[in-house]
């Protein structure tokens, strides 16, 4: 079973600052299927990167993400006061199909 | 506009069952594979199962397995999930959410979601 473990669990920053989340698999994950979700409060998840690095449709470019293997980081390059929010990776393969981390919550500091 | 709404979510006693529907619309329905996440109060996102585009391939999360069934009627455009022996670790709000094709191939991800129905399992 692969378990995605994501860090840290919450991290302050401020606006304008730059934001680095990082996503560590137990095995080797497919960049095809590593994505990056954002979640605010009372809301469903929102599908932020696909791919391990490509920009779902509608998504600024001050999102991006990189990595492979077992080591994914999800970079906000400036903060803006809408992106503090609770961000899951999730990844696609063998049993179970579909695993998430337990989420990095992102707090104005 | 492309959009999931779920239905059917309640409050249900411990072995008790529930039948959760998701009504889609704005896309083909039948093109795409489709999944049920779920969320606990206060909690992360647990994946709990997927279909294929044409219902015959199906997946299950170890913790609902030979509990929960879903499945798909592509002519109503909806997805279900038959929920049976519930117990109060499947109190959660119960997501349907799409995954995205992208030149027919699926991204195994998930970029559609409805708003969620509420799950509760209690005496």
């Amino acid at each position: 079973e692969i378990v995605l473990t994501q860090s840290p669990g919450t991290l302050s920053l401020s606006p304008g600052e730059r934001a680095t989340l990082s996503c560590r698999a137990s095995q080797s994950v497919s960049s095809s299927y590593l994505a990056w979700y954002q979640q605010k409060p009372g809301q469903a998840p929102r599908l932020l990167i696909y791919g391990a690095s490509s920009r779902a449709t509608g998504i600024p470019d001050r999102f991006s993400g990189s990595g492979s293997g077992t080591d994914f980081t999800l970079t906000i390059s400036r903060l803006e006061p809408e992106d503090f929010a609770v961000y899951y990776c999730q990844q696609y393969g063998s049993s179970p199909r579909v695993t998430f981390g337990q989420g990095t919550k992102l707090e104005i500091k | 506009q492309v959009q999931l709404v779920e239905s059917g979510g309640g409050l249900v006693k411990p072995g008790g069952s529930l039948r959760l529907s998701c009504a889609a619309s704005g896309f083909t329905f039948s093109d795409y594979y489709m999944s049920w996440i779920r969320q606990a109060p206060g909690k992360g996102l647990e994946w709990v199962s997927y279909i294929s585009s044409s219902g015959s391939t199906i997946y299950y999360a170890d913790s609902v397995k030979g509990r929960f069934t879903i499945s798909r009627d592509n002519a109503k455009n909806s997805l279900y999930l038959q929920m049976n022996s519930l117990r109060a670790e499947d109190t959660a709000v119960y997501y349907c959410a799409r995954d995205p094709l992208l030149g027919g191939a699926r991204l195994a991800s998930f970029d559609i979601w409805g708003q969620g129905t509420m799950v509760t399992v209690s005496s």
